[in-house]
C-alpha cells in the first residue's frame, strides 16, 4: 500500500539553486496539496490542486510552483532557494469533488535546507 | 473565516495520566472535525473525526465529542503510554477543499 510518496526524503541546497520535491499518490485522489511545517507553525499550506490541470494558492505561495498533469503527481518546484526555504515539506492528498472529505493522507515529508 | 485555536504546549504527562488537550474552533455553519496525530520522523495522519454536533470520535483509547454549543472538539484518552508521545493537531473542514488547521500540541509522556 503506497499511498502518498515523496522524494526525496532529504535535500541541502545552497542558496539561487532550484529543485523539485515530487510527490506520487496511488489513490486515485482529485485533491492534492503542498504543506510547510516549521517549529511553533504548524502546517501551512503552499499550494493545493483540485484536480488534473487546476491549481490554487494557500497561504504561503511566494518561491514556490506547482503544475498537475495528471491525477497522481503533484511535484513542487523551489525557482531560486533561499534560507528561508529550510523546512519540511509534506504532501498530502484527499478525496475531492462531490464526495470530498476532510481525511487527509500525508507522506512521510522532505526535509530541505538551503544553506 | 474558519480558525482552529490549540492549547499549548509541551503536555508533559506520567505514563497512565489522564490526557485532555483542548481544542475550540470558529466556523459557520457545522463543520466537521479531526484530530490528527504526527509521530516522530513521520506525516501525519488520521486519528478521529466528528461530522456533526454531538458526534463522539474514538480510535486507539482517545476520544472526543464535538459540542456546538461551546464550539469545541477537546482530546482526551484516560490512560497514555509512552507510545502516545507524539504532536496532536485539531482541524475542520467546511465549504472548501482546504482543511483547516491548529498550530498543533507536543504530548511527552514520560515512564
Amino acid at each position: 500500500n503506497a499511498g502518498v510518496t515523496q522524494t526525496p526524503k532529504f535535500q541541502v541546497l545552497k542558496t539561487g539553486q532550484s529543485m523539485t520535491l515530487q510527490c506520487a499518490q496511488d489513490m486515485n485522489h482529485e485533491y492534492m496539496s503542498w504543506y510547510r511545517q516549521d517549529p511553533g507553525m504548524g502546517l501551512r499550506l503552499i499550494h493545493y490542486s483540485v484536480g488534473a490541470g487546476i491549481t490554487d494558492q494557500g497561504e504561503v505561495p511566494n518561491g514556490y510552483n506547482v503544475s498537475r498533469s495528471t491525477t497522481e503527481d503533484f511535484p513542487l518546484r523551489l525557482l531560486s532557494a533561499a534560507p528561508s526555504q529550510t523546512s519540511v515539506y509534506f504532501c498530502a492528498s484527499k478525496v475531492g469533488g462531490q464526495g470530498r472529505t476532510g481525511e487527509l493522507f500525508f507522506g512521510e515529508g522532505s526535509r530541505l535546507t538551503v544553506l | 473565516g474558519d480558525s482552529v485555536t490549540q492549547m499549548e504546549g509541551p503536555v508533559t504527562l506520567s505514563e497512565e495520566a489522564f490526557l485532555t488537550i483542548n481544542c475550540t474552533y470558529t466556523a459557520t455553519g457545522y463543520p466537521s472535525l479531526f484530530w490528527y496525530v504526527q509521530y516522530p520522523g513521520e506525516g501525519l495522519q488520521l486519528l478521529l473525526k466528528a461530522t456533526k454536533a454531538d458526534d463522539k470520535g474514538s480510535n486507539k483509547g482517545f476520544e472526543a465529542t464535538y459540542r456546538k454549543e461551546t464550539t469545541s472538539f477537546h482530546l482526551e484518552k484516560g490512560s497514555v503510554q509512552v507510545s502516545d508521545s507524539a504532536v496532536y493537531f485539531c482541524a475542520l473542514f467546511h465549504n472548501t477543499d482546504k482543511l483547516i488547521f491548529g498550530t498543533g500540541t507536543r504530548l511527552q509522556v514520560f515512564p
